[in-house]
């Protein structure tokens, strides 16, 4: 089968800095996708890692190894409107037959 | 430029009845796929259109089908609704196999 696991829940401070794991059982990865869901509203793309290594966009920063089928997401500087829910979601699948296989998601709550 | 636009924004039905909830993508896109998420859970795969034909399937059953249009747009049908088909429908839109964009999405209640 394949599955994603990300812890459920995280808390940390405003200015704080924290990391959602997620490791990963798919077959035929292409790559690793994180997206940002506030409560009531549609996940927004946040970052995208077809290769090992980080990648970094402002504040938020994703990390990729493929050999340990491990990933990351790296916030920096939180303030309180990053409290949300955040989903890892694996490319599997090829040309017109990929599509996203998503993990359950990780509550994050930013507190003053 | 619109984005991925759904509609309804929220529906409600009776067991057993149909519904229809609708997608239209974002401009320039030409795929579309459908998500079922329910309360406190990841987006679940439905199935992805492309060129009008379905072209990958989740693990839902024969009562979810879809269609889309020559200009793109989607449609996703449920028949004979059952209590756990309560959700947020999601539709994403991508160019090809690139990254998708979410719709706000169709908030589904079964009585």
């Amino acid at each position: 089968g394949q599955s994603l696991e990300q812890p459920s829940e995280v808390t940390a401070v405003e200015g704080a800095i924290v990391q959602i794991n997620c490791t990963y059982q798919t077959s035929g990865f292409y790559g690793l996708s994180w997206y940002q869901q506030h409560d009531g509203g549609a996940p927004t793309f946040l970052s995208y890692n077809g290769l090992d290594g980080l990648e970094e966009t402002g504040r938020f920063s994703s990390f990729l190894s493929r050999s340990d089928s491990y990933g990351y997401l790296l916030l920096q500087e939180l303030q309180m409107k990053d409290s949300a829910s955040y989903f890892c979601a694996v490319r599997v699948g090829a040309g017109n037959n990929r599509k996203l296989i998503w993990g359950l998601g990780t509550s994050l709550a930013v507190n003053p | 430029d619109a984005g991925v636009t759904q509609s309804p924004t929220h529906l409600i039905k009776t067991r057993g009845q149909q519904v229809t909830l609708r997608c239209s993508p974002k401009s320039g896109h030409d795929t579309v796929s459908w998500y079922q998420q329910a309360l406190g859970q990841g987006p679940q795969f439905i199935f992805q259109y492309y060129e009008e034909e379905e072209r990958q399937r989740g693990n839902f059953p024969d009562r979810f089908s879809g269609h889309q249009f020559p200009n793109y747009s989607s449609e996703l049908n449920v028949n004979a609704l059952l209590l756990g088909d309560s959700a947020l429908y999601l539709c994403a839109s991508s160019l090809a196999q690139n990254e998708q964009y979410f719709g706000p999405g169709t908030r589904l209640t079964v009585t």
